[in-house]
């Protein structure tokens, strides 16, 4: 079954508005939680990660906001440009020793000029 | 330059011929991974290594097989490819942070299979 539920699987944002990328999970065992960014063509590449005991992380135009008690995660992005465009990836980690990250669907999100 | 290298890119087989993708970091990390990504299904583990000769299945290994013989190559093999195995794989590699939790992946740029 399904660990981690990634909303919506699609998106389309007119520049300079805010995407906003939904996690859920459903068991406490996780222990990061990141997100990775895929353009067409290319592997996947670490955008951002939250640790558990942190509510809210900000890079630059990038924003993971974490909500523990409800097993979510969400990725904000502000000002979305058309070189956003990409799919996107949230993923947790196992905690134990095996290190394995569990990836949601993804989402293909479109920025229009 | 730190990455994660993949050869061959792009391969059309035939079932039943045995191919090998090869994978090879530069970065001394312990941890490596290969991945399949098919539409509508994300990424999911084909198998991963914690070490040098350290295996593991991940939750798709069927059809599958790797070896790591040393700590910067990591190649997949398919014994006898089948068309369920068309795919673009990834092979994947990390090393613990300073904090021990926050790791980053390393992807190569994939390779994608085509089994006729």
């Amino acid at each position: 079954q399904q660990q981690v539920k990634q909303s919506p699987q699609s998106l389309i944002v007119q520049k300079g508005g805010i995407s906003i990328i939904n996690c859920a999970y459903e068991n406490t065992a996780f222990d990061y939680f990141p997100w990775y960014q895929q353009f067409p063509g290319k592997g996947p590449a670490l955008l951002i990660a939250i640790r558990p005991d942190v509510s809210e992380k900000k890079e630059g135009r990038f924003t993971i906001s974490f909500n523990k008690s409800a097993k979510q995660f969400s990725l904000h992005i502000m000002d979305s440009q058309p070189g956003d465009s990409a799919t996107y990836f949230c993923a947790v980690r196992n905690a134990g020793n095996n290190r394995k990250l569990i990836w949601g669907l993804g989402t293909s999100l479109a920025v229009n000029p | 330059e730190a990455q994660v290298t993949q050869n061959p890119r792009y391969l059309i087989t035939v079932t039943g011929k045995k191919l090998t993708v090869t994978c090879s970091q530069n970065m001394n990390h312990e941890y490596m991974s290969w991945y399949r990504q098919d539409p509508g299904l994300g990424l999911r583990q084909i198998y991963y290594s914690m070490n040098v000769e350290v295996t593991d299945k991940g939750d798709v290994p069927e059809g599958y097989k790797v070896s790591r013989k040393e700590k910067r190559n990591f190649p997949l093999i398919l014994e006898s490819p089948s068309p369920n195995q068309t795919s673009l794989y990834f092979c994947a590699s990390s090393s613990p942070g300073t904090s021990g939790i926050l790791e980053t992946q390393y992807f190569g740029p994939g390779t994608r299979l085509l089994v006729l």
